[in-house]
């Protein structure tokens, strides 16, 4: 399956920004990167997709660079409502999950 | 649409016993998924279908799973016998390429499953 890296927790700041990177050494050319965000007793939830440089919705931005050997997603101005686990997915299936990143934001 | 429906919401049962876990993914959708998630291993892929035939099971972890799709608005995982270690939240997803290139998952709330 296709696997990621990614920081296992980060803890952040209400109203900062929390960028968030993931690492994909062995993207392929098809693959799209998918970010989704799970609070405690939910399912997760897509945030944002993207294929290359920059993609920015309603809640996020997805930065993706030339090489798309990486990307890092940007939460702008945090509340106490986004701390949730953050999964990074590659792939044109979108799935594996992994551990994902932990992030608590601290009032 | 109610989104993805997963029932029950919670089940506990005794080791040995049979378990049943059952989905209705969203009208329309053509891809379903089985997740198992745990504090350990995180969020893994059990089984997906692709129009209600299965399409890589890899993940299921032994013969003690199982899992159907009779139609394109029902889904069921079985585990029998059950066994501690399958104590865990089990998510159900679908998603439908043909809407966008996106291939989003769109998960239900979850069973949680206690084995004693």
């Amino acid at each position: 399956l296709a696997k990621t890296t990614q920081p296992i927790s980060m803890d952040s700041y209400e109203g900062q920004e929390v960028n968030i990177t993931c690492s994909h050494n062995n993207i392929a050319t098809n693959d799209y990167i998918t970010w989704y965000q799970q609070f405690p007793s939910q399912g997760p939830r897509f945030i944002i997709q993207g294929y290359k440089t920059k993609v920015t919705n309603e809640v996020a931005s997805l930065f993706i660079p030339a090489d798309r050997k990486s990307s890092t997603l940007s939460l702008p101005r945090v509340s106490l409502s986004d701390t949730a686990v953050y999964y990074c997915l590659r792939g044109a299936n979108n799935l594996f999950f992994g551990t994902g990143t932990r992030l608590t934001v601290i009032p | 649409d109610a989104g993805v429906i997963q029932s029950p919401r919670h089940e506990v049962t005794e080791m040995g016993q049979e378990v049943t876990l059952r989905c209705k993914p969203i009208s329309g959708h053509n891809s379903l998924f089985w997740y198992r998630q745990t504090m350990m291993r995180g969020l893994e892929l059990l089984i997906y279908f692709n129009n209600n035939v299965p399409i890589d099971d890899s993940g299921m972890p032994e013969d003690r799973f199982s899992a159907k799709m009779p139609n394109a608005s029902f889904s069921t995982l079985k585990i029998q016998p059950s066994e501690p270690r399958d104590s865990a939240v089990y998510f159900c997803a679908s998603s439908d390429p043909g809407w966008s290139s996106y291939n989003e998952q769109f998960f239900g709330p979850g069973t949680r499953l206690t084995v004693l």
